[in-house]
């Protein structure tokens, strides 16, 4: 079983349509959650992150992990044209010595927002 | 701003040319990645580097080598390419925000081999 598996859509909605996007990862020991956001022919750029379990605002955007079912989501509001990019998910993994600089990304889904 | 900058935007080469991917970041961090990025497979660690003239495979490093002479400048080499190293490469450096490792990536290299 991969580490992060995400389900790679392409997901396409109408403006101003709530949007989830989400991811499952296999080590119960993950803490650290991200969504990176990459807009095409460019670098993935990072959207929020969470610690440990529980929900994240920012604007539109809304992060949630539920740690008993090792379910993250990425919840967006009203979504706008602007948010038609791919969104990856994140998580640093757990090795020995405690570096967590390696993340293992999901694959992306795909998101377009049509006018 | 913060940045990481990789020199070549686009390049076309062919097979058994060496190439090099360049990339500077400005943010004095320890940690430097690159990465391939490909349709259906998202993104896969070649080598990363935890400090100066220190390297360590990722995932895929078959193929590839890297160097970091020094703390800014990470540089993947392709010492003879192939039409399977045909792919986006992505270059990242990493430092802490509120306890967690956040990786800034650059804008990507395209790489088509013929």
């Amino acid at each position: 079983q991969k580490e992060v598996e995400q389900d790679p859509g392409p997901l396409s909605v109408p403006e101003g349509a709530i949007v989830s996007l989400n991811c499952t990862y296999s080590n119960s020991a993950f803490q650290y959650f991200m969504w990176y956001r990459q807009y095409s022919r460019k670098g993935p750029e990072l959207l929020m992150y969470t610690y440990s379990s529980g929900n994240k605002e920012d604007g539109r955007f809304t992060a949630q992990v539920d740690k008993s079912s090792k379910y993250i989501s990425l919840f967006i509001r009203d979504s706008q044209p602007s948010d038609s990019a791919t969104y990856l998910c994140a998580t640093p993994p757990l090795n020995s010595g405690g570096s967590n600089y390696k993340l293992t990304f999901g694959k992306g889904t795909l998101l377009t927002v049509n006018p | 701003d913060v940045k990481v900058t990789q020199s070549s935007r686009y390049l076309v080469k062919r097979t058994g040319e060496k190439v090099f991917l360049e990339c500077v970041q400005d943010m004095d961090h320890e940690n430097m990645f690159w990465y391939r990025q490909d349709p259906g497979l998202g993104l896969r660690l070649i080598y990363f580097s935890y400090d100066v003239k220190m390297k360590e495979k990722g995932d895929i490093p078959e193929g590839y080598s890297v160097s970091r002479e020094k703390k800014e400048r990470f540089s993947l080499i392709l010492e003879s390419a192939s039409t399977n190293q045909t792919s986006m490469y992505l270059c990242a450096s990493s430092g802490q925000l509120s306890g967690a490792n956040v990786l800034t990536f650059g804008a990507g290299s395209r790489l088509t081999v013929l």
